[in-house]
């Protein structure tokens, strides 16, 4: 079955920068996108950005554009997501998802990232 | 960006009845390819989000048939024809239109009356 594994909880200091990794298992990796979403504790749903993991082409969001990066090791069929410049507000849980019928279907089960001084 | 607006963003129900989440987008949804890329979200407590809805009313498999998406433009509607309790939790509109600055709505939770 589908599975997308991420990696577990992170705690940085502001301005540091955090990688997450998103393992896929249960179909081929290359033939769906992924995307990344996050969630502020008892907030609503924000979508960063996506990437072709076969290409490796990526599309972000004009609010994480220069702080973000989405990468991918295809030989372990495993995304990641680099934010930068960690401020408070990016504390948050961060979802990886596979994108099926142009919209992310299956999704991890989320990472939390907490920035605190 | 597009801006999606849920209401009500908060919906008690009773067991058994039905459901109804609005959700209204600033702009048309419509893609110069033709498709409506506007979908639902279900999140249950302490749970990811899983997609029930895809392009306005495609049920996704395994989402029981008292699901059902409608709407066209910039207005749509998620029913639940009979509630259950495994339905309570946070139901989220997202367009994927306008990509790549795709938006969600704010969020309807759903509880038991």
């Amino acid at each position: 079955q589908v599975q997308l594994v991420q990696s577990g909880a992170e705690v940085k200091k502001p301005g540091a920068s955090v990688k997450v990794s998103c393992k896929a298992s249960g179909y081929t990796f290359t033939s769906y996108d992924i995307n990344w979403v996050r969630q502020a504790t008892g907030q609503g749903l924000e979508w960063m950005g996506w990437m072709n993991p076969n290409s490796g082409n990526t599309g972000y969001a004009q609010k994480f554009q220069g702080r973000v990066t989405m990468t991918r090791n295809t030989s372990i069929s495993t995304a990641y997501m680099e934010l930068s410049s960690l401020r408070s507000e990016d504390t948050a849980v961060y979802y990886c998802a596979r994108e099926r019928l142009d919209a992310p279907d299956y999704w991890g089960q989320g990472t939390l990232v907490t920035v605190s001084s | 960006d597009v801006v999606m607006t849920q209401s009500p963003l908060s919906l008690p129900v009773t067991l058994g009845q039905p459901a109804s989440i609005s959700c209204r987008s600033s702009q048309s949804l419509v893609h110069s390819d033709g498709n409506t890329y506007l979908n639902w979200f279900q999140q249950r407590p302490g749970q990811s989000p899983r997609r029930l809805i895809y392009k306005v009313s495609n049920r996704d498999s395994g989402v029981p048939d008292r699901f059902s998406g409608s709407g066209s433009g910039t207005d749509f509607t998620l029913k639940i024809s009979r509630v259950e309790a495994e339905d309570v939790g946070v139901y989220y509109c997202m367009q994927g239109t306008h990509w790549p600055q795709i938006t969600f709505g704010q969020g309807t939770r759903l509880e038991i009356k």
